[in-house]
């Protein structure tokens, strides 16, 4: 399975907005980048996937390099309820079956009032 | 709609007992998929089952078992419990195979004494 590198962790202010980075280098053609974040005592929660053009949704934006080799989750104004746990995880989608999700250390927010 | 649910939350076992967790997904939601999260492992990928098969399997030993009944309700089963076995067990539900999305419930903390 193709892995991610994440840094283990990252400090923010409040209303500031955050820059998250992934790296993965050996993705393949066929792997989606997809984030969860897991806030304390909570199960992950999907936060925005892509495959090869930059996406936006309410919650965040996610910028993906041209050679797909690394992205860039942003959290456009960070709030305290956004300090979390953050996986960057690449996942195959193929012939209609179900990719797993490889989750690997992911990088801890702490977002500062 | 409600999101997934999980019983038990919390379980306090011995060694050498079995324990049974549930998982409900969403209404309408066909794949489950079970995952164990330890401080020093993270987050592993156990199982998913999807049409009451089960149709991805992680490392685990035998001793994990699982099922889905056809209302798409899933129950987890561990026998012989380790100590190494106290973990927070958490179940997702996706829509189908190949869904981009997985929604994960609370999880169980299940502790083996």
């Amino acid at each position: 399975d193709a892995k991610t590198t994440q840094p283990n962790s990252m400090e923010s202010n409040e209303e500031e907005p955050v820059h998250l980075p992934c790296n993965h280098s050996t993705i393949s053609g066929t792997d989606y980048i997809h984030w969860y974040r897991q806030l304390p005592s909570q199960g992950p929660e999907y936060v925005i996937h892509g495959l090869t053009s930059n996406v936006n949704n309410r919650m965040a934006s996610l910028a993906i390099a041209e050679d797909r080799k690394s992205s860039t989750l942003i959290l456009h104004r960070a709030t305290l309820r956004d300090a979390a746990v953050y996986y960057c995880i690449l996942m195959t989608i193929y012939g209609g079956s179900q990719g797993n999700l490889i989750f690997g250390k992911g990088t801890k927010l702490s977002v500062k009032p | 709609k409600a999101g997934v649910t999980q019983t038990p939350r919390y379980l306090i076992k011995t060694r050498g007992q079995q324990v049974t967790l549930s998982c409900s997904p969403i209404s309408g939601h066909r794949s489950v998929s079970w995952y164990q999260q330890t401080p020093g492992q993270g987050l592993q990928f156990l199982f998913e089952y999807f049409s009451e098969t089960q149709r991805n399997k992680g490392n685990f030993p035998g001793r994990f078992s699982g099922r889905q009944f056809s209302n798409s309700r899933s129950e987890m089963n561990v026998s012989t419990l380790e100590l190494g076995d106290s973990a927070l067990y958490l179940c997702a539900s996706s829509m189908d195979r190949g869904s981009d999305t997985q929604y994960f419930g609370p999880g169980t903390r299940l502790t083996v004494l």
